[in-house]
């Protein structure tokens, strides 16, 4: 089975700042890997989808790149709705896995 | 607008049956993939599988023996049965809409929180 190592596991950003936040996988997934909004109490949101689609409905400030093992997230000009946990997945693999998380936090 | 609508026992017993519901509006229930996905508190998410309107399904290997996901298009719902619950079965239990053919999500329930305790 793959495993998705996400880092760090916590980002104390502001307002305005640009987030980078990584997905490492154990093997190679091609570029078909995901990134997830959660915020608390709520369902996860599809964000990325293979690595550098956005999803319906999400903000350009949103982009994703990455293929084989490494993937980043980046969300430039926080705002203040952007702080939440973001999980990356991967699809290349069965059954699919989720990556621990990164929670993105106001500093 | 797609709502999902997961409904069912928030307490199941060690060793009993979990059961799950749930029910899709403003999307074709025929025309896609449906998964469940679980989340114990505080924790990740874990995919449990997921089923096509022909029936065919897709099964965690981890709960395979366990799990059995059945969709009743005419019900425009999708059911969950996991059995021999424990403790470890404690969890936020989502059901999701594939996006597309692909094992991506891109509608979710609510979530319900199953507690499995006697």
């Amino acid at each position: 089975e793959v495993v998705l190592t996400q880092s760090p596991a916590t980002l104390s950003l502001s307002p305005g700042e640009r987030a980078t936040l990584s997905c490492r996988a154990s093997q190679s997934v091609s570029s078909h890997v995901a990134w997830y909004q959660q915020k608390p109490g709520q369902a996860p949101r599809l964000v990325i989808y293979d690595a550098s689609n956005r999803a319906t409905g999400i903000p350009d400030r949103f982009s994703g790149r990455g293929s084989g093992t490494d993937f980043t997230l980046t969300i430039s000009n926080l705002e203040p709705e952007d702080f939440a946990v973001y999980y990356c997945q991967e699809r290349d693999n069965w059954p699919p896995f989720f990556g621990g998380g990164t929670k993105v936090e106001i500093k | 607008q797609v709502q999902l609508q997961e409904s069912g026992p928030g307490l199941v017993k060690p060793s009993e049956t979990l059961s799950l519901t749930c029910t899709v509006s403003g999307s074709s229930v025929t025309a896609y993939y449906w998964s469940w996905i679980r989340q114990p508190p505080g924790e990740g998410l874990e995919w449990i599988g997921c089923i096509y309107n022909t029936g065919t399904t897709y099964y965690n290997p981890s709960l395979k023996s366990r799990l059995t996901i059945s969709v009743d298009t005419s019900k425009r719902q999708v059911s969950l049965k996991l059995s021999s619950v424990t403790a470890a079965d404690t969890a936020v239990y989502y059901c999701a809409r594939n996006f597309g053919v692909l094992n991506y999500y891109d509608s979710w329930g609510q979530g319900t929180l199953v507690t499995v305790s006697s």
